[in-house]
C-alpha cells in the first residue's frame, strides 16, 4: 500500500541549530513529493516541491530513492520556522491527490 | 488577490441537523478538494471534483455529500452531523492544466462544532 511516514510528531530546536524532518514513503516508480506547512493562525500552504529542486526559506529537501526519503532540511532554524510540516507524495493512479503525513510539529525555541 | 474562500470560518450545527459549508475560487482551477482535519491530525481528503467529475474517497461516509454547480463554487453537505464530525474542514484548488504541477491552494478553513 502506498504510504507516508512522519516519524517524529514533535521536534524542538533551538534558534541557529540545524533541523531536519523526517519523510519516507513507500510508494514504487517515482513519485511527486511536496512538503505543505501551516504557520500558525495561517492557511496550509506549499513549501516546496521536489521537482524543482529550490530552496525555500533556507530549506531543502531531496529525493532518496535508495532509501525512500524526503528529508526537509535547515542548517540554521529560525523561530518563525514555528509550524507544522507536512510530508506529502501525489498518489498514483491519480495524479490530483495528494496523501499528507500525520505531521511534525517544529519548534524552534530563543 | 486570487485566492481560495471559505465560509463561513466559524460554524455551529446541533447533533443530527443538516449543515452546508462553502467555497469559492477566484483562480479558475478545474478540480477542487474538501478535507477534513480533526484535531492534531493529517488533512483527509473526502473527495473532490476534477471538473464536474466527483470523486469520493472509498472510506468517506455517506453522511457527506458535495455540490460543484460551477467552477467557482463548491458545497459540502453534511445531512446528519453527529458529534464525530466537528472538525476544521478545509477547501484547496488545483490546476492540472498541461505544464502545471499538482500545487494545492488551501482555503483557511471552517471549524465546525456539533453540540
Amino acid at each position: 500500500a502506498q504510504r507516508v511516514t512522519q516519524p517524529e510528531k514533535l521536534l524542538s530546536v533551538f534558534k541557529g541549530a540545524p533541523v531536519e524532518l523526517k519523510c519516507n514513503y513507500s510508494y514504487s516508480g517515482s513519485p511527486e513529493l511536496f512538503w505543505y506547512v501551516q504557520y500558525s493562525r495561517q492557511r496550509l500552504q506549499l513549501l516546496l516541491r521536489h521537482i524543482s529542486r529550490e530552496s525555500i526559506k533556507g530549506f531543502t529537501a531531496d529525493l532518496n530513492k535508495g532509501e525512500t526519503s524526503f528529508h526537509l532540511k535547515k542548517p540554521f532554524a529560525q523561530e518563525e520556522d514555528s509550524a507544522m510540516y507536512y510530508c506529502a507524495p501525489v498518489t498514483q493512479g491519480g495524479s490530483e491527490k495528494l496523501v499528507f503525513g500525520k505531521g511534525t510539529k517544529l519548534t524552534v525555541n530563543p | 488577490d486570487a485566492m481560495v474562500i471559505q465560509n463561513p470560518r466559524y460554524q455551529v450545527t446541533q447533533f443530527g441537523k443538516p449543515v452546508t459549508l462553502s467555497c469559492s475560487q477566484t483562480l479558475n482551477h478545474n478540480v477542487m478538494y474538501w478535507y477534513q482535519q480533526k484535531s492534531s491530525q493529517a488533512p483527509k481528503l473526502l473527495f473532490h471534483y476534477y471538473d464536474k467529475d466527483f470523486n469520493n474517497e472509498a472510506d468517506t461516509p455517506d453522511n457527506f455529500q458535495s455540490r460543484r454547480p460551477n467552477t467557482s463554487f463548491c458545497f459540502l453537505d453534511i445531512r446528519s452531523p453527529g458529534l464525530g464530525d466537528a472538525a476544521m474542514y478545509l477547501c484547496a484548488t488545483s490546476s492540472l492544466m498541461t505544464g502545471a504541477d499538482n500545487e494545492q491552494f488551501f482555503g483557511p478553513g471552517t471549524r465546525l462544532t456539533v453540540l
